[in-house]
């Protein structure tokens, strides 16, 4: 059963880099499949931030895209997510996420997810 | 950008209701859509991919819809387990991910 697992921390100053793992188990990163970050804030709807594929093949909401870097470590078989110059506005509880394969741009497969607050 | 638009907002049915959930395209997406059930403190689940096509484990009281800009999310025989947020999203390219805005679907 494929598991991810997001970490990092819940509470992150204003301007600066917002930075989460998600540890993945049951499947290696480095046998296919992209993984992604998608957020959710605060009462409101959900919000695609990036997807990467192993060998380093990344996509990026083109709204986040000047802020956001995605990579990945085979080794530790977990990939992350750096978010940058981060205001009020990205305080949301960010899920990482396996899609569904080939041309299957959806989400099969969850973190519980993890809040992350932007104050000073 | 597509924009997905998902109506009602909020529905209120009874257990053992028939309910339709709608989500439009604001330009033809083929079949490239999906939906997903939302439980609060919780990760989203996938229900439906392409359309139509039901996720594993999911139960066969909900099915899928539509191709196009028109899509609907069909629940039958509505259970207590149901009552959540569902969502749509687009997926024709990895370039174009969104999701609809959510509809919450309510105890009467």
């Amino acid at each position: 059963q494929v598991q991810l697992q997001e970490s990092g921390p819940g509470l992150v100053k204003p301007s600066e880099t917002l930075s989460l793992t998600c540890a993945v188990s049951g499947y290696s990163i480095s046998s296919g499949y992209y993984w992604g970050w998608i957020r959710q804030s605060p009462g409101k709807g959900l919000e695609w931030i990036g997807s990467m594929y192993h060998s380093g093949s990344t996509y990026y909401n083109p709204s986040l895209k000047s802020r956001v870097i995605i990579s990945v470590d085979t080794s530790k078989n977990q990939f992350s997510l750096k978010l940058n110059s981060v205001t009020a506005a990205d305080t949301a509880v960010y899920y990482c996420a396996r899609d569904g394969g080939y041309s299957a741009y959806y989400f099969s497969y969850w973190g519980q997810g993890t809040l992350v607050t932007v104050s000073s | 950008d597509i924009q997905m638009s998902q109506s009602p907002s909020t529905l209120s049915a009874s257990v053992g209701d028939r309910v339709t959930i709608t989500c439009r395209a604001s330009q033809s997406i083929s079949g490239w859509l999906a939906w997903y059930q939302q439980k609060p403190g919780k990760a989203p689940k996938l229900l439906i991919y392409k359309a139509s096509s039901l996720e594993s484990g999911v139960p066969s009281r909900f099915s899928g819809s539509g191709s196009g800009t028109e899509f609907t999310l069909t629940i039958t025989s509505l259970q207590p387990d149901d009552f959540a947020t569902y969502y749509c999203q687009h997926y024709s390219t990895y370039s174009s991910i969104t999701f609809g805005q959510g509809t919450r679907l309510e105890i009467k």
